[in-house]
């Protein structure tokens, strides 16, 4: 059973618009949440986390927004540019930075970038 | 600091051989991890180790696989005998515990043919 969902395999947006990423979860024990994003033949890159004691935090042009009740939250890429075609990976642990119990991840979203 | 090393980088090799992947994580790092990525379960934590000792190999999918870290700086997954279903990316990461996460190595292309 996914404790993390991502459940749109892709999302193609327009050069300059907002890209919305989004990713569920299930265990209500789960209190960071992180996303990386993954280019071809490269592993996974960090790119930016939220605690559950916050509902947003921005880092540039990603934002990410954190829902607690809803189990629910979403990476905001403004503008978007070509080279935020990736995937993006939404990852999850009870611990930061998942050190100690190991990161829960979602199978990714294929971000496209159209020019 | 070079990152996390992984290799080979590509491996293909016949059902029933024997496979090991081989990660150098960044010094001072005390969590090794392996993942492995496939189309269908996404990224799936295999095992991690904490100062070289397994802590955890709940998700190792059958004794075919086995995990070991003999020093802080060299970790090796090895499956034998190999299968077709085991072909996937596997990725090694390693981590310090902080709240940045994990930094992945490239990852090694293993098939099974």
């Amino acid at each position: 059973d996914q404790q993390v969902k991502q459940n749109s395999p892709s999302l193609s947006v327009q050069e300059g618009r907002i890209s919305i990423l989004n990713c569920d979860y299930t265990n209500s024990m789960f209190d960071y949440f992180l996303w990386y994003k993954k280019y071809p033949a490269e592993g996974p890159t960090f790119l930016i986390s939220i605690s559950s004691i916050k509902d947003k935090n921005e880092d540039g042009r990603f934002t990410v927004f954190l829902n607690k009740s809803a189990k629910h939250l979403s990476l905001h890429i403004v503008p978007s540019q070509p080279g935020d075609s990736a995937v993006y990976f939404c990852a999850a642990s009870q611990k930061p930075g998942g050190g100690a119990d190991g990161l829960t991840f979602g199978k990714g979203t294929h971000l496209i970038i159209q020019p | 600091d070079a990152g996390v090393i992984q290799s080979p980088r590509h491996e293909v090799t016949e059902m029933g051989q024997e496979v090991t992947l081989r990660c150098k994580p960044i010094s001072g790092h005390d969590y090794l991890f392996w993942y492995r990525q496939t189309m269908m379960r996404g990224l799936e934590l295999l095992i991690y180790f904490n100062n070289n000792v397994p802590i955890d190999d709940s998700g190792m999918p059958e004794d075919r696989f086995s995990a070991k870290m003999p020093n802080a700086s060299f970790s090796t997954l090895k499956i034998q005998p190999s299968e077709p279903r085991d072909s996937a990316v596997y990725f090694c990461a390693s981590s310090p515990g902080t709240r940045y996460g994990y930094t992945f190595g490239s990852g090694t292309r293993l098939t099974v043919v």
